[in-house]
Order: C-alpha cells, then structure tokens, then sequence
C-alpha cells in the first residue's frame, strides 16, 4: 500500500492564481481531511469528508474547496491564491481509529 | 465551540528526565485521543492514542493519561532521550459521526544531552 500521497511537494503561486493540491489514500478509509500548518498554530483543519459526495467545512475553510467524488481521492482547490495561504498543507485519511498523514505540500505565494 | 488547548508550547529537559504534555478539550461528547508525533520536515505520525472507555494506556516509555469529568488528557515522556526531541500534538475526535479530529497548537520538546 502506498498509504496517501499527495502531490506536488512544493509550489510557488503568484497572488490570484488558483491550483489544485492531489490527494489520494489507497486504504478503502472513509474519512479524509485537509490541514494546514503554520509556525505556532498546529494543524488546522480547512475541510473534511465523511465519504464520496460528503464534505463539510473544518476551522479555516475560506478560500479553499474541496469535492470527493471517489473513495481514494479528496483534491484541494485554492481558487485565487493569497500570500496568506502560504503554509504547508497535508492530507490525511483514517478508519475508525488511527489518522495517516501524507508526506505534505509546500506551498508559496507571492 | 471544538477546541483544544495544549500546554507548553515549549519544553526542554535533560536526557533520562520526564516530559509531561497536557491537553484540555471543549466537547464532553470526544470519545478519541490521539498523540502525534513530527521531526522537522516530515509528516505527523501516530504514537499512542486513547479511547474514553479507558483511563491510561501505556506503551513502553510513553504512557497517555484522561480525566474525561475535567476533560483533559496528558502525554507522559519517561527516560526521555535525544531522540524524542520533535513537536508532538495532542488532538480530539469532535462528533464520532464524522471523524472529525482537532489538533492541538503543538509542544516543541528539546532532550539536551
């Protein structure tokens, strides 16, 4: 199993553009999240999924859009990037118990 | 509102000491206590998680305690080294209908030789 992966690892944007950051899990998990991090802050939960179809806002949603059409993937979508979402984002999914991290995307804007 | 606080932010003790990280939450209703563990520059990994049907849990040098009346829960470090120098995060289960998992703000831990 290559647990979740997450692409790309890093990205510089310029203010105003958008992008999507890919996730994937290969462990038929149910729940799927995102997370920023950030000096100081911990992770931040920006939107979470219950399953395909299934999404709900996590403590900093604005500006970011999430869908989950299959099981396996759970893309995040910046639509007009700001300086502000410069951080590291990780996906993340889990069964009943333990949460798995992907390995992060380093992400830029100037 | 779903919150946890943790304390200390920062923490530095002497190889073989012990470390104590303390973490409170907001819903009486989290039933999952989950411990994360991340060096620099990698992803947060699991270490040791508790369910509320449990009052300690321990797995050889790292033990977890709750109090689910005062809702606050603790991660205990005994004969720390090196090694264990990393930023751990305590987090909460808010609504078991959604999984929903809210870290904490993160304790540096520094082991000094």
């Amino acid at each position: 199993n290559a647990g979740v992966t997450q692409t790309p690892k890093f990205q510089v944007l310029k203010t105003g553009q958008s992008m999507t950051l890919q996730c994937a899990q290969d462990m038929n998990h149910e729940y799927m999240s995102w997370y920023r991090q950030d000096p100081g802050m911990g992770l931040r939960l920006i939107h979470y999924s219950v399953g395909a179809g299934i999404t709900d806002q996590g403590e900093v949603p604005n500006g970011y859009n999430v869908s989950r059409s299959t099981t396996e993937d759970f893309p995040l979508r910046l639509l007009s990037a700001a300086p502000s979402q410069t951080s590291v984002y990780f996906c993340a999914s889990r069964d009943g118990g333990q949460q798995y991290f992907g390995p992060g995307t380093r992400l830029t804007v100037t | 509102g779903e919150n946890v606080e943790q304390h200390p932010s920062t923490l530095s003790v002497q190889e073989g000491d012990s470390a104590v990280i303390k973490c409170t939450y907001s819903d009486s209703a989290s039933n999952y206590f989950p411990w994360y563990k991340q060096e620099l520059g990698k992803r947060p990994q699991l270490i040791i998680d508790i369910r509320s049907n449990v009052g300690e849990k321990k797995d050889q040098r790292i033990a977890v305690t709750l109090n689910k009346t005062a809702k606050h829960f603790s991660l205990h470090i005994t004969e720390t080294q090196p090694e264990d120098s990393a930023v751990y995060f305590c987090a909460a289960i808010f609504s078991s209908n959604t999984g929903k998992l809210i870290f904490g703000q993160g304790t540096t831990l520094q082991v000094k030789p």
